[in-house]
């Protein structure tokens, strides 16, 4: 069976400070991958997806990056995090465009 | 743009009754729409995904329905539970990668 593990669960960063958050899939071959960032009393915002190695679309201009270096793995980075990053982080997968969805567990990044 | 909108934002309720939840969207043209649970600090767990040329999708207690003419999808549990307490949130698919929108969700206490 598949399934996507993500980390670490929980962030606590300095203004400024690097970030990587990371994302992983087992159990199945050429999954689209997504970040979704979740905030209090807001829908899911799609930060970046990816549909293979290297291809990475960005859905909003801001201060965060992302990369795909394995065909299972998607890394969010962020060279000097801003307080305005703070928020809860999901990284998911599907096999089709419109397929069902799989979210990972989540990572709670707080910026002070 | 699609907007996804669901009434109401929280509901309690004693163990052992039926409910529903409500899902609405602006636009028709949808492919997919899937239901969510999560659980505080936790990632989303897929529940049901309907095909647009489904009309309903049951697993266990829960069934949904999707009616694109009217723009709604409603979820139905059956004899509640308290490990039912979670916030639901509905997905519409509108055909690209970056085409998923989400709902705010709706709170669901069961109470014992």
């Amino acid at each position: 069976s598949q399934t996507i593990h993500q980390w670490p669960a929980t962030l606590v960063q300095p203004v400024g400070s690097p970030l990587s958050l990371e994302c992983t899939v087992e159990g199945t071959s050429n999954p689209n991958l997504y970040w979704y960032r979740q905030a209090a009393g807001r829908g899911l915002q799609l930060l970046f997806y990816s549909v293979g190695i290297g291809q990475i679309s960005s859905e909003v201009p801001q201060n965060l990056s992302a990369s795909r270096p394995q065909d299972r793995q998607f890394i969010l980075s962020s060279k000097k995090l801003l307080l305005s990053d703070s928020g809860f982080y999901l990284c998911a997968w599907n096999l089709r465009r419109v397929g069902e969805l799989f979210f990972g567990e989540g990572s709670r990044l707080t910026v002070l | 743009k699609q907007e996804v909108t669901q009434i109401p934002a929280a509901l309690s309720v004693p163990e052992g009754e039926n409910l529903v939840l409500n899902c609405s969207f602006t636009d028709s043209a949808i492919y997919n729409l899937q239901w969510f649970r999560q659980d505080p600090g936790k990632g989303l767990t897929s529940l049901l995904l309907i095909q647009s040329s489904q009309r309903e999708q049951t697993s266990g207690r829960l069934n949904a329905s999707l009616d694109k003419s009217s723009g709604r999808s409603t979820l139905y549990i059956a004899a509640s539970q308290p490990g039912d307490s979670a916030t639901y949130l509905c997905a519409v698919f509108s055909g690209g990668y970056q085409k998923v929108t989400f709902g705010i969700g709706t709170k669901l206490q069961v109470i014992p």
